[in-house]
C-alpha cells in the first residue's frame, strides 16, 4: 500500500473486555512500531519489531499487553481485560531500518482511538 | 521514559511571522527527528539532523543542532495558518546496540492565527 494503515480507526470497549488492534506497515520496511498517545500528551513507545529479531518489549506498561508481527509483516497489539487508562490514540510506524543502531525516517499510520467505558 | 523536553508547551503567532520552537534531550545521539501532528492522529516526518550536523534547511524549515548543549530549535519562517499543529523533536539515542525506538518528547502547540 502506499502508507501505514491500522485497524480499525476507532474503537469503543468495555472495562475488562479484550481488544485486537491492527497495523499494516508499508512493504519492505523492516522495522515496526507501535506507540500509545495520551490526550495532549506525547508519544510513549510500547513495543519494537525488527525483522526476525526478538522484539523490543521494553515500553510495554503491563502483562496484559502484547503484540505480535506475522510474517515480518502486518501486526497485531492486543490488550487484555481493558482498563479505563487504556484509553489513548494507538499509533503504529514503520520505516526501513539499515544496520544496527540506526534510526531512520518513521512513517505513522492514521492511529487507532481507543475509548475503554 | 520521554527524554525529549520542547518549549514552549504552546505557542501563538500571526500569520506572517517566525515560529522557534526549542527540544533538549539527555543523552548522546544518532540523530535527531522534527515530526508534525495534526488533530491527534499520525504524524509526518518533516526533517532529519545528524549529530555531526549543525543546521540544516528544508523549505520554510530551518533545524539547528547543539550537542554540546544537547539542545535542538526548529524555526519555521513566513509561517501560515496551515503550520497549526503540534510539533515533537524524536531523538535516536545511542545505546550502542541494536535498538532503533526513538523517544520523543512531550510537543509544541503551535497556533497560527490568520
Amino acid at each position: 500500500g502506499a502508507g501505514v494503515s491500522q485497524s480499525p480507526s476507532n474503537k469503543v470497549t468495555e472495562k475488562g473486555k479484550d481488544v485486537e488492534l491492527r497495523c499494516d506497515p508499508i512493504s519492505g520496511h523492516t522495522a515496526l512500531y507501535w506507540y500509545r498517545q495520551s490526550l495532549g500528551q506525547g508519544l510513549e513507545f510500547l513495543i519494537y519489531f525488527q525483522g526476525n529479531s526478538a522484539p523490543d518489549k521494553s515500553g510495554l506498561p503491563s502483562d496484559r499487553f502484547s503484540a505480535e508481527r506475522t510474517g515480518g509483516s502486518v501486526s497485531t497489539l492486543t490488550i487484555q481485560r481493558t482498563q479505563q487508562e487504556d484509553s489513548a490514540v494507538y499509533l503504529c510506524a514503520s520505516s526501513l531500518a539499515r544496520g544496527l543502531s540506526s534510526y531512520n525516517e518513521q512513517f505513522f499510520g492514521p492511529g487507532t482511538r481507543l475509548t475503554v467505558l | 521514559s520521554q527524554q525529549g523536553e520542547e518549549d514552549p508547551q504552546a505557542l501563538s503567532i500571526q500569520e506572517g511571522e517566525n515560529a522557534t520552537m526549542n527540544c533538549s534531550y539527555k543523552t548522546s545521539i544518532n540523530n535527531l527527528q522534527w515530526y508534525r501532528q495534526n488533530s491527534g492522529r499520525g504524524l509526518v516526518h518533516l526533517i532529519l539532523i545528524r549529530s555531526n550536523e549543525r543546521e540544516k534547511h528544508s523549505g520554510r524549515l530551518r533545524v539547528t543542532l547543539d550537542t554540546s548543549k544537547k539542545s535542538s530549535s526548529l524555526l519555521i519562517t513566513a509561517s501560515r495558518a496551515a503550520d497549526t499543529a503540534s510539533y515533537f523533536c524524536a531523538s535516536g539515542p545511542i545505546y550502542g546496540g541494536s535498538q532503533g525506538n526513538l523517544i520523543f518528547g512531550k510537543g509544541t502547540k503551535l497556533s497560527v492565527k490568520p
